[in-house]
């Protein structure tokens, strides 16, 4: 089955760091790019950042550059997102999601980690 | 970055009606664009791709066309589990954008 299983999330104070991952099953994780995607409470969604399957490639929204680091790790089938300086705008259920290219919709998701950033 | 325009922001229907959601890109995007379902507590599920390929595994009564700058989403025969929130997501260039989304009610 594939499966993506996201972990990482909680309670941090802002300025403060956190480092989410994202675990892939089912499928061959070094040949599909890959995405983090966002939903702040009650809100839609945003994309984040999206990575290339061999890593040298790596695209931002405005909002998170600088701050944010997407990266992979294909020999342990993983997906992270390093967060710094975050923001109480950051607060978000966090998804990671594949695609096939850099240029296609994800299609498959996780079930999302939730960011807290509150003192 | 492209702006993605879509409407309408919710929509009361009944179970057996035909719906259309669209969304419009701020410049041309070719035919990429993907729809996506969401329930309550879940994760977005791709319905559609590349503007009007069906996903596997979606019923055939959900339909997407367009190409360029404007998109439609249709749910022929709205079914119970169809209640849900949906959004348009480009991915032409960087960043990508979605859609604000259209939440989707009983009537």
């Amino acid at each position: 089955e594939v499966q993506l299983v996201e972990s990482g999330g909680g309670l941090v104070q802002p300025g403060g760091s956190l480092r989410l991952s994202c675990a892939a099953s089912g499928f061959t994780f070094s040949s599909y790019w890959m995405s983090w995607v966002r939903q702040a409470p009650g809100k839609g969604l945003e994309w984040v950042a999206n990575i290339k399957e061999d890593g040298s490639e790596k695209y931002y929204v405005d909002s998170v550059k600088g701050r944010f680091t997407i990266s992979r790790d294909n020999a342990k089938n993983s997906l992270y997102l390093q967060m710094n300086s975050l923001r109480a705008e950051d607060t978000a259920v966090y998804y990671c999601a594949r695609a096939w290219s850099g240029s296609t919709s994800p299609d498959i998701w996780g079930q999302g980690t939730m960011v807290t950033v509150s003192s | 970055d492209i702006q993605m325009t879509q409407s309408p922001s919710s929509l009361s229907a009944s179970v057996g009606d035909r719906v259309t959601i669209t969304c419009r890109a701020s410049q041309g995007i070719r035919n990429d664009l993907g729809w996506y379902q969401q329930k309550p507590g879940k994760a977005p599920k791709r319905l559609i791709y590349a503007a009007s390929s069906l996903q596997s595994g979606v019923p055939s009564r959900f339909s997407g066309s367009g190409s360029g700058t404007e998109f439609t989403l249709t749910i022929s025969s709205l079914q119970p589990e169809d209640f849900a929130t949906y959004y348009c997501l480009q991915h032409n260039s960087y960043p990508f954008t979605f859609g604000q989304g259209t939440k989707l009610e009983i009537k």
